[in-house]
């Protein structure tokens, strides 16, 4: 079965660090491109990174220079490193795959990880 | 940035057919995504490239996609597609993917 499975959320104060995890099954996350979307309470979608097949890395400009993508290989698993977290940064994390090297839309959801940035 | 257009709300009799629409600066030129998303759940891709179907999708979901609008069809609508639909593309420009703002569509 394919399966995406995100840990590491929590609450957290304005200015702190978290990591996220996604950990993946029934698929190899080096040979397909990886993301990260949230949801804010009440809000829409919004993609936040994505890390392709090889080493490249993007980021929403919201996000851009605080939060950093990253693969694990051998554990199969995709992170998300965020610092200087915001209070508007609060949200459902969701971890997702984009199939091979293709822009073929998102078909594999996590069943995402809540982030609560709060003093 | 690429900007995706959405109708806030889309309202259809069951039975009936819903179309949501997604406009975009020639998003015809580009591959459109389709999600729903139900409250508590995770979002599932009901559409995918303009117009097919990930396995397990109904047949009563489909897609078009021409000039700077891309539509989002359900038909046959029942209680069960009460949802948010958000539609998406790859921004090649900035290599970002971009989502459009959601419609919720609401069985009268």
């Amino acid at each position: 079965e394919v399966k995406l499975v995100e840990s590491g959320g929590g609450l957290i104060q304005p200015g702190g660090s978290l990591r996220l995890s996604c950990t993946a099954s029934g698929f190899t996350v080096s040979t397909n491109y990886m993301n990260w979307v949230r949801q804010a309470p009440g809000k829409g979608l919004e993609w936040v990174s994505i890390i392709y097949s090889g080493v490249s890395t993007y980021y929403a400009d919201s996000v851009k220079g605080r939060f950093t993508i990253s693969r694990d290989n051998s554990e199969n698993t995709v992170y998300l490193q965020m610092n200087s977290l915001r209070v508007e940064d609060t949200a459902v994390y969701y971890c997702t795959r984009v199939p091979g090297d293709t822009i073929l839309g998102m078909d594999v959801w996590g069943q995402g990880t809540t982030v609560t940035v709060s003093s | 940035s690429y900007v995706l257009t959405q109708p806030p709300s889309v309202s259809v009799a069951p039975g009936q057919t819903a179309r949501i629409t997604c406009e975009g600066n020639n998003i015809g030129g580009k591959s459109v995504h389709w999600y729903q998303v139900k409250p508590g759940q995770a979002p599932g891709m009901v559409v995918y490239d303009d117009n097919k179907r990930p396995s397990g999708i109904a047949e009563r979901f489909s897609g078009s996609n021409s000039g700077n609008t891309a539509t989002l069809t359900i038909s046959r609508v029942g209680l069960g597609d009460e949802a948010d639909y958000y539609c998406q593309v790859w921004d090649t420009s900035g290599d970002h993917w971009v989502f459009g703002g959601g419609s919720k569509l609401t069985v009268l």
